[in-house]
């Protein structure tokens, strides 16, 4: 059963930026993507963006457009997602989720998210 | 981009009861709508995806419906674990995905 661990948690200065990493227990990179999700306190899911590393494609929600990188290092199963510029609305839990969808070479079965990782912590406070 | 708004905001129900959740897109989403369940501290559960299929492990009580732009959570019987916020996702134009605002149920 794959299992996603996610980095701990972070506390940042308004401006920097933050890698949060997230690391699957098996090797799913080769038939399924990852996607990032945020939860601000109180607040509901904002999907950020994802990636699928078979077909080297990362698809980033329009608002994160231009701040936000994902990446994927397969010789880990590990998923990356950078974002810069932070203000404290970015203050969130973010979440990475595997996409259930299946891949081979050819193609992409669309899928859905599951599991998810634990959640990591940024806070962003001068 | 599709809007997903769900309705109720907040549903106070008792545990034995029936809860009935409501999400509407602002296009058709065909039948690519999820629902997930998320409590207190814990990361989002996939409950029922493709509208209506049951994820694994997800109990029979749990049941979902619609197609194109509305679309229904049931829960059929309230179980104390069921109070939490359930979330509506559509994929139509996958791998784009939004969520929807959230609907908290919870013990009146």
């Amino acid at each position: 059963q794959v299992q996603l661990v996610q980095s701990g948690a972070e506390v940042k200065k308004p401006g920097s930026s933050v890698k949060v990493s997230c690391k699957a227990s098996g090797d799913i990179f080769r038939s399924y993507g990852i996607s990032w999700v945020r939860q601000a306190p109180g607040q509901g899911l904002e999907w950020m963006g994802g990636v699928i590393p078979v077909f080297r494609i990362v698809n980033y929600a329009q608002e994160f457009q231009g701040r936000v990188t994902i990446t994927t290092d397969e010789s880990t199963s590990t998923a990356y997602m950078e974002l810069y510029r932070l203000t404290s609305e970015d203050t969130a839990i973010y979440y990475c989720a595997r996409d259930t969808g299946y891949c081979n070479s050819d193609t992409c079965s669309p899928g859905w998210f599951d599991p998810w990782g634990q959640g990591t912590l940024v806070t962003v406070s001068s | 981009e599709i809007v997903l708004t769900q309705s109720p905001a907040t549903l106070s129900l008792s545990p034995g009861e029936r809860a009935t959740l409501s999400c509407r897109a602002s296009q058709s989403v065909s039948s690519f709508l999820a629902w997930y369940q998320q409590k207190p501290g814990q990361a989002p559960r996939l409950l029922i995806y493709d509208a209506s299929y049951r994820a694994t492990g997800i109990p029979a009580r749990f049941s979902g419906s619609g197609s194109g732009t509305d679309f229904t959570l049931t829960i059929s019987s309230l179980e104390p674990e069921d109070f939490a916020i359930y979330y509506c996702q559509q994929r139509s134009k996958w791998p784009i995905f939004t969520f929807g605002p959230g609907t908290k149920v919870d013990i009146k």
